[in-house]
């Protein structure tokens, strides 16, 4: 059983519309974290959160962390092709030392 | 500020040999941790070096071993090869576990 769940595994949009994925877990995280990963390159952090409820703001991506601190969701406004890439969920358990990622989402933005 | 360095890019092995992957960590980072990407999955944590010791292993076997050096540099040493150790190796520098900065990687093909 994976720890994170992503969703939707694998996304397809056009450009200039609206998308939001998920990251859903039964654990509690003492934070999470999003990153982008393009092909042949390693993971680039985008935003990490720490405070249930908390949303933060990157340009034209909203994060948010669940109340609860045990799911966050990510939305792109207005999706540009340079979006496109796999978006990975990871989050720290409260107490532990590990990183552990989701099978993260991947998203085309179609010209 | 130098970011974090991988070598080799890429390596083919055949299985039952032994591999060595380096990893230079981002200045000041004195956290160093290795993780295995299979395709079309997150990253899964292998183990974490801070100040030369291991102080945190994934669920892999005792064939993946590691070292950091005092410059916090880190190699991971992978013993007796198997076709399913075919993978991208990330190497990830850190202060703090919810703020890890990735490396390129290394892609490893056992044939």
């Amino acid at each position: 059983t994976q720890l994170l769940e992503q969703s939707p595994q694998f996304l397809s949009i056009q450009e200039g519309e609206n998308l939001t994925v998920y990251c859903n877990s039964s654990s509690v995280f003492s934070s999470l974290q999003w990153y982008r990963q393009e092909p042949g390159e390693g993971p680039v952090l985008l935003v990490t959160v720490v405070t249930g409820g908390e949303v933060k703001k990157l340009k034209r991506l909203t994060f948010q962390f669940g109340d609860a601190r045990k799911d966050s969701s990510l939305h792109i406004t207005a999706a540009q092709p340079g979006d496109t890439g796999l978006y990975l969920c990871a989050g720290v358990e409260a107490g532990s030392y590990q990183l552990t990622f989701g099978k993260g989402t991947k998203l085309s933005v179609i010209p | 500020e130098t970011g974090v360095t991988q070598s080799p890019t890429h390596l083919i092995k055949t299985r039952g040999q032994q591999v060595t992957l380096r990893c230079s960590s981002q200045s000041g980072h004195n956290t160093v941790s290795w993780y295995q990407q299979a395709l079309g999955q997150g990253p899964q944590f292998i183990f974490q070096y801070y100040r030369e010791e291991e102080n945190g292993r994934g669920n892999f076997p005792p064939r993946f071993s590691g070292l950091q050096f005092p410059n916090y540099s880190s190699e991971l040493n992978v013993n007796a090869l198997e076709l399913d150790d075919s993978a991208l190796y990330l190497c990830a520098s850190s202060h703090r576990v919810d703020e890890q900065y990735f490396g390129p990687g290394t892609r490893l093909t056992v044939t």
